[in-house]
């Protein structure tokens, strides 16, 4: 049981370069989320998505896009990185949305020049 | 609309001495809250749980956390302190009116000087 992993774990662009993060889980759960997280602030909710083939914006979804693939998988997407989004990401699962138990990914390390 | 605040950004504690970690919560419905912790390069793991049953919570590695309502606080708590215990803690609230929403605290980064 791997719980939930992504990939990849460190990444360096360039300003306006593209990029996806990918995130997979494998504990059968419903919803899953996307973070950032930035020094002082917590974590800050992109996207989530409740329940397959639904997404939803979180608080700061302004430059990403994302797609649930599949019930396993939910992939963030950078379309022109700025230095803005120089951040660790992170994913999570959860059975449900809302109040049930988040399970997280290690984070992918970016950094945008 | 609900808010938590980590009334400290950084604790230092000696080895063998207690942990109090605070936490304020904002929320217009019954809330559940959570205290998450982070080790160094490494993602959240759940320490424990509120959802309105026993207001004093047991989660792992020996922490605990009481929901005092009238104080609208969740503060987490350690008899003892461990090198291991060294972390960020992240207090979060998710109100049940409004389900897809999980509002963390900023954290409070945790020492322990042995």
């Amino acid at each position: 049981n791997a719980g939930v992993t992504q990939t990849p774990k460190f990444q360096v662009l360039k300003t306006g370069q593209s990029m996806t993060l990918q995130c997979a889980q494998d504990m059968n759960h419903n919803s899953m989320y996307w973070y950032r997280q930035d020094p002082g602030m917590g974590l800050r909710l992109i996207y989530y998505s409740a329940s397959e083939g639904t997404t939803d914006k979180g608080e700061v979804p302004n430059g990403y896009n994302v797609s649930r693939l599949n019930k396993r998988e939910f992939s963030l997407r950078l379309e022109s990185a700025a230095p803005s989004q120089t951040s660790v990401y992170f994913c999570a699962s959860s059975e449900y949305a809302g109040t049930y138990e988040q399970y997280f990914g290690p984070g992918t390390r970016l950094t945008v020049t | 609309a609900q808010s938590v605040t980590q009334l400290d950004s950084h604790v230092s504690v000696s080895e063998g001495t207690p942990v109090l970690l605070r936490c304020n919560y904002s929320s217009s419905y019954s809330p559940s809250l959570f205290w998450y912790v982070q080790h160094p390069n490494k993602g959240l793991q759940l320490l424990l749980k509120y959802t309105s049953a026993a207001t004093l919570v047991k989660g792992i590695n020996g922490f605990e956390a009481e929901f005092k309502k009238s104080e609208t606080s969740f503060h987490l708590t350690k008899p003892s302190a461990h090198m291991s215990d060294a972390a960020e803690y992240f207090c979060v609230v998710s109100d049940e009116a409004s389900y897809d929403k999980v509002i963390f605290g900023p954290g409070t980064s945790l020492s322990v000087i042995p």
